[in-house]
């Protein structure tokens, strides 16, 4: 099973103020993914992060709120952008190596916007 | 909207009785996981079953999948305090890999 190293771990930050989550896989994975947990709610999927080109955003979320880069196989990060109360909430990393194989999680930054 | 519902949304129980997890799904899928999480945290990978089969196990968990009601169980046996914490099922519905986490369950179990 891969191994996900996801920083920081938490953090405090300021309403208006960006944050770069950064998410490293100690082995190349084919797929790479990133979700949102709010508040005791289940996780929604954000965006797929695509090597080399535009991530693949879902329903509700866009590029210029969270920018996502993936410039090779092992490491993608995750820009939640003009932050504000509401986008406190939990942010994964997701990794598989394959459509039909299991997904392995980071641990995930505990995000909290004042 | 997510795919997947689950209940009990809660679910308290005693050490050593055996826990049962719900999940429903509205359309065809690939796959369905199953997931732990604590406290809020990353999520730990439990079970995997694929769509043309009907039952896994793993240690002390087992789960089922029924195709045709588009439904899957959780079972954990002879359950310890340590099993407390969120579970969630999660379905794979094409190759793009994307999972669709249904609401969770949240189970205690008492020493």
């Amino acid at each position: 099973s891969a191994v996900i190293s996801q920083k920081p771990s938490r953090d405090i930050c300021q309403r208006g103020t960006s944050l770069t989550i950064q998410c490293q896989v100690d082995s190349q994975v084919t797929m790479m993914f990133w979700y949102r947990q709010q508040p005791g709610q289940s996780l929604t999927l954000i965006a797929t992060a695509n090597q080399g080109s535009e991530a693949t955003y879902e329903s509700g979320f866009v590029i210029d709120k969270f920018p996502i880069s993936r410039p090779n196989l092992t490491f993608s990060t995750l820009t939640v952008s003009n932050m504000s109360p509401e986008d406190s909430s939990i942010y994964l990393c997701s990794v598989k190596d394959g459509g039909d194989t299991e997904a392995f999680f980071g641990q995930g930054t505990r995000l909290t916007v004042v | 909207s997510q795919q997947g519902e689950e209940d009990p949304q809660a679910l308290s129980i005693q050490e050593g009785e055996n826990a049962t997890m719900n999940c429903s799904y509205k359309t065809s899928i690939n796959n369905l996981q199953w997931y732990r999480q604590n406290s809020g945290r990353g999520l730990v990978h439990l079970i995997l079953i694929r769509s043309n089969e009907r039952e896994k196990h793993s240690g002390r968990l087992r789960v089922t999948l029924d195709t045709s009601k588009k439904s899957s169980s959780l079972l954990i046996t002879a359950s310890r305090a340590a099993d407390t914490a969120s579970y969630f099922c999660a379905t794979v519905r094409t190759n793009a890999g994307k999972s669709t986490f249904g609401d969770g369950t949240t189970l205690t179990v008492k020493p």
